[in-house]
């Protein structure tokens, strides 16, 4: 499997600043996700990162407040824009290869 | 829009003991996923199951699918603490996007 890092690996925020998660594959992927873990709770993903055109958002996001870039096979940023105590979560990269599907270490967010 | 129940959401088991957790999920699939949770961690791929009747072991996990049913099961045999972790089932949708389950706590005792 691919080896999926993430940075940061955690971070406290400020309300109404921005953050940027990298994450970064150490081979090329076909296909990349974004996943959002609040406290206690299952996993909900936000986009599929697409490589060269905009990311595909699931019901409920939007590019304004999550944009993603892809600019190639093996990276993508999730940005996290004029944040909130509700943003304080777990966020997630993930990557598919053939069957299989892998995440990255995530990264934890809070927001005061 | 798919839905997938899993249950139940809390399992307190003692070791030795067996149980399963079940994976319900609304519409056809050809793909599901079984990960692991420990506190404070990433998933950690458990199994993949790609067919009707597909059946997977590793350890004293064992996991299976049932397409017509819409169901998986999750079984855990003779269990031991070292499996206290957070379960979840994820079923592959269009796009190859996941939704998951709630997830199970299992809580192994001594």
């Amino acid at each position: 499997s691919a080896v999926i890092s993430q940075k940061p690996s955690r971070d406290i925020c400020q309300r109404g600043t921005s953050l940027t998660i990298q994450c970064q594959v150490d081979s090329q992927v076909t296909m990349m996700f974004w996943y959002r873990q609040q406290p206690g709770q299952s996993l909900t993903l936000i986009a599929t990162a697409n490589q060269g055109s905009e990311a595909t958002y699931e019901s409920g996001f939007v590019i304004d407040k999550f944009p993603i870039s892809r600019p190639n096979l093996t990276f993508s940023t999730l940005t996290v824009s004029n944040m909130s105590p509700e943003d304080s979560s777990i966020y997630l990269c993930s990557e598919r290869t053939s069957n299989e599907q892998f995440f990255g270490p995530g990264t934890r967010l809070t927001v005061l | 829009e798919l839905k997938v129940e899993q249950n139940p959401l809390f399992l307190s088991m003692q070791e030795g003991k067996n149980y399963t957790i079940y994976c319900n999920y609304s519409t056809t699939s050809d793909r599901l996923y079984w990960y692991r949770q420990d506190p404070g961690k990433s998933l950690e791929s458990l199994f993949v199951l790609l067919s009707n009747g597909a059946v997977k072991q590793e350890g004293r996990l064992m996991a299976s699918l049932d397409t017509k049913a819409r169901l998986s099961t999750l079984h855990i045999t003779a269990a031991v603490h070292d499996l206290s972790a957070t379960y979840f089932c994820a079923v592959a949708g269009s796009n190859y996007k996941l939704t998951f389950g709630k997830g199970t706590l299992l809580t192994v005792n001594p």
